[in-house]
């Protein structure tokens, strides 16, 4: 089946750096979708990305879906507190969403 | 985005009982979705909740364990049956959303713990 791989699985930083996360798929998606889950919610959608090449910003948030259609990016500028939390990527076909296994993010203020 | 709301949103349960966990929209949706998500883990599609006929399984769930039954565009309930420890996950469903991408949006999720 598809399988997405998401690095890095964790990120210790300071606030006020950037970030940078990323999935590669061994097959092609339609679709890329970034979410944020924190501790005892659901994940939230941050950003769809829905053609190669694709560059998509949300606030501090700037993810690109892969000229390949086999990657996607989330970068995160200038950090703060609040962005801690899990993200996922998701690569859709059809509804079918396949996710990351995450990277999870520690600000320290 | 629709608004979801899941019930209970935690439960704790013995072994060889089940437990059904209710998903509510607040909007019409053509397209329902139960996920699981163990511990520490990332999350895993169960089944495509279908209105009016029986729900589409992924690969290594099956319809005795995990029960679904969606009788409206905005409410499906998904069951999780004979539980043993090793089904203590949190619980989510989704929706998509008819669009350009057809987005998926969560509920909060059920965190089940099985004693």
């Amino acid at each position: 089946g598809q399988q997405l791989n998401q690095s890095p699985q964790s990120m210790f930083i300071q606030e006020g750096e950037d970030v940078s996360m990323n999935c590669t798929s061994s097959s092609i998606f339609n679709t890329w979708l970034w979410y944020k889950q924190d501790p005892g919610e659901g994940p939230v959608l941050l950003i769809a990305l829905y053609k190669a090449g694709e560059l998509t910003s949300n606030g501090r948030l700037t993810a690109q879906f892969g000229i390949t259609r086999k990657d996607s990016f989330l970068n995160i500028s200038a950090s703060i507190p609040s962005d801690v939390g899990i993200y996922f990527c998701a690569g859709q076909s059809g509804s079918r969403l396949t996710f990351g296994e995450g990277t999870q993010l520690t600000v320290n203020p | 985005s629709a608004v979801i709301s899941q019930k209970p949103s935690r439960d704790i349960c013995q072994r060889g009982t089940s437990l059904t966990i209710q998903c509510q929209v607040d909007s019409q949706v053509t397209m329902m979705f139960w996920y699981r998500q163990q511990p520490g883990q990332s999350l895993t599609l169960i089944a495509t909740a279908n209105q009016g006929s029986e729900a589409t399984y992924e690969s290594g769930f099956v319809i005795d364990k995990f029960p679904i039954s969606r009788p409206n565009l905005t409410f499906s309930t998904l069951t999780v049956s004979n539980m043993s420890p090793e089904d203590s996950s949190i619980y989510l469903c989704s929706v998509e959303r008819a669009g350009l991408g057809n987005e998926q949006f969560f509920g909060p999720g059920t965190r089940l713990t099985v004693l």
